[in-house]
């Protein structure tokens, strides 16, 4: 099984809404990611985590905080977004973070910030 | 650092026709891997195909192939008998050192449209 799961799939919030995604794997993973990707462009990294521990925050704006409360869930906390937040988010998980592991990513939270 | 290109923003292919993806890249390790993954409208990206540098041979999953060059430092992907739904948005990329981490670092993509 190589699903990983995202809730919600859509999600519209307010400039002063929190809110979160979820992710999920069952795949024995131990590494976990997030990632913005916008319309016709390839995705950008977030944040990596590598056994359940925040490895990798690639400068990303404190309105966004992830969270890994086990090694099997990857939460996204939104707060005080910004339109320009709109975008496709999608988790992607691996068995590690070594360079020749392939990532499998969910369907996606498409999210509008009105 | 790590570098991917690639060229071509859009292709067109008959159905059952074969079609090859180009990608470039550019990287300092010694030893790298280059992944191939596709994502349709529906917006999942979906992993495709992997080759480390040190593979002897081409990679194969299915209908997909790699044409690793790499004195030429390509890692091109090749598509037989192009089915509808294979019209998606490909995308190659290349591990790249970030910290004591490694990221992806992704092509702009190419958009693949097979048509009937």
């Amino acid at each position: 099984d190589t699903e990983v799961t995202q809730t919600p799939k859509h999600l519209v919030m307010g400039m002063t809404n929190k809110k979160s995604l979820k992710c999920e794997q069952h795949m024995g993973h131990r590494a976990m990611y997030w990632y913005k990707q916008k319309a016709k462009k390839p995705p950008e990294l977030m944040f990596v985590y590598s056994y359940e521990k925040l490895s990798i925050n690639e400068s990303v704006p404190s309105r966004f905080s992830p969270e890994c409360p086990n090694s099997s869930l990857l939460n996204l906390h939104l707060h005080a977004l910004q339109p320009e937040d709109s975008a496709l988010y999608l988790c992607a998980s691996s068995q590690g973070v070594d360079s020749s592991y392939e990532q499998y990513f969910g369907p996606g939270t498409r999210l509008t910030v009105t | 650092a790590q570098k991917i290109t690639q060229t071509q923003p859009g292709m067109f292919v008959q159905e059952k026709e074969a079609v090859t993806l180009d990608c470039t890249y550019d990287t300092s390790d010694p030893s790298y891997g280059l992944f191939w993954y596709k994502q349709p409208s529906s917006g999942e990206m979906i992993f495709l195909i992997y080759q480390g540098s040190y593979d002897q041979q081409n990679a194969t999953e299915g209908r997909y192939s790699l044409n690793f060059q790499k004195a030429r430092k390509s890692a091109n992907l090749v598509i037989s008998a192009s089915q509808l739904g294979d019209s998606a948005m490909y995308f190659c990329a290349i591990p790249a050192r970030a910290g004591n981490n490694r990221k992806l670092i992704w092509g702009l993509g190419t958009s693949l449209a097979v048509n009937p």
